[in-house]
């Protein structure tokens, strides 16, 4: 158990829909940062955020939209969803202070039907 | 762009053999991250390398920091049953942040 909570397991939904993801990290980390896993891309990095403000950003797409709370959960929000937004999203989280180790949540599973 | 090449891409192994795997990129890392995932599970960090030429061992994982600093290599000796899954290397990305770029996976299957 790494410490990182993540909400929902599961998630299925049709196209065009906006769904919400959560993430809790492990108790102390500032840093939260959001994964997309699908079998073409393999896992690729979308966005950070540090202690509430928006650190980096990868190739996350316009549709998509992230959030860090002042109790440092995070909310991960996808709109307008397509086919190809089917995948594994994973949260981690890190203190940045011990290294850019990061520690995965146990992920999100959307499906876009 | 800063690109993770891992092999082999899969293996499958006898119980007891000892495995190799290594990552290559085209861009040098100043930090390397092994990772291992099960199936249905978010990736668990296995070991964490800073410095060229290091070698750091986590029972039986060893990992080195290869000396260009443009490889590593993951170890696994004696192999059992549950060293099963997909193992990556990762690297943090330059241009701000903590971002990690991972590996394309080596995935390990181990027979009996």
């Amino acid at each position: 158990d790494s410490g990182v909570t993540q909400t929902p397991k599961h998630l299925i939904t049709a196209t065009g829909q906006r769904v919400t993801l959560r993430c809790s990290p492990r108790s102390g980390d500032l840093s939260v940062y959001w994964y997309q896993q699908s079998l073409d891309q393999g896992l690729q990095f979308l966005i950070q955020y540090y202690n509430g403000e928006e650190r980096a950003k990868g190739n996350i797409l316009e549709r998509f939209s992230a959030q860090q709370f002042p109790d440092l959960h995070s909310e991960l929000n996808l709109s307008s969803l397509e086919l190809g937004d089917s995948a594994l999203y994973f949260c981690a989280s890190s203190d940045r202070d011990r290294g850019p180790g990061q520690f995965f949540g146990p992920g999100t599973r959307l499906t876009v039907l | 762009g800063q690109q993770l090449n891992q092999s082999p891409q899969s293996m499958f192994i006898q119980e007891g053999e000892d495995v190799s795997m290594n990552c290559t990129s085209s861009s040098i890392f100043n930090t390397w991250l092994w990772y291992k995932q099960d199936p249905g599970e978010g990736p668990v960090l296995l070991i964490a390398l800073y410095k060229a030429g290091e070698l750091t061992s986590n029972g039986r994982l060893t990992a080195q920091f290869g000396i260009t600093r443009k490889d590593s290599f993951l170890n696994i000796s004696a192999s059992i049953p549950s060293d099963v899954g997909i193992y990556f290397c990762a690297g943090p990305i330059t241009g701000g942040g903590n971002k990690l770029t991972f590996g394309t996976g080596t995935q390990l299957k181990v027979e009996l």
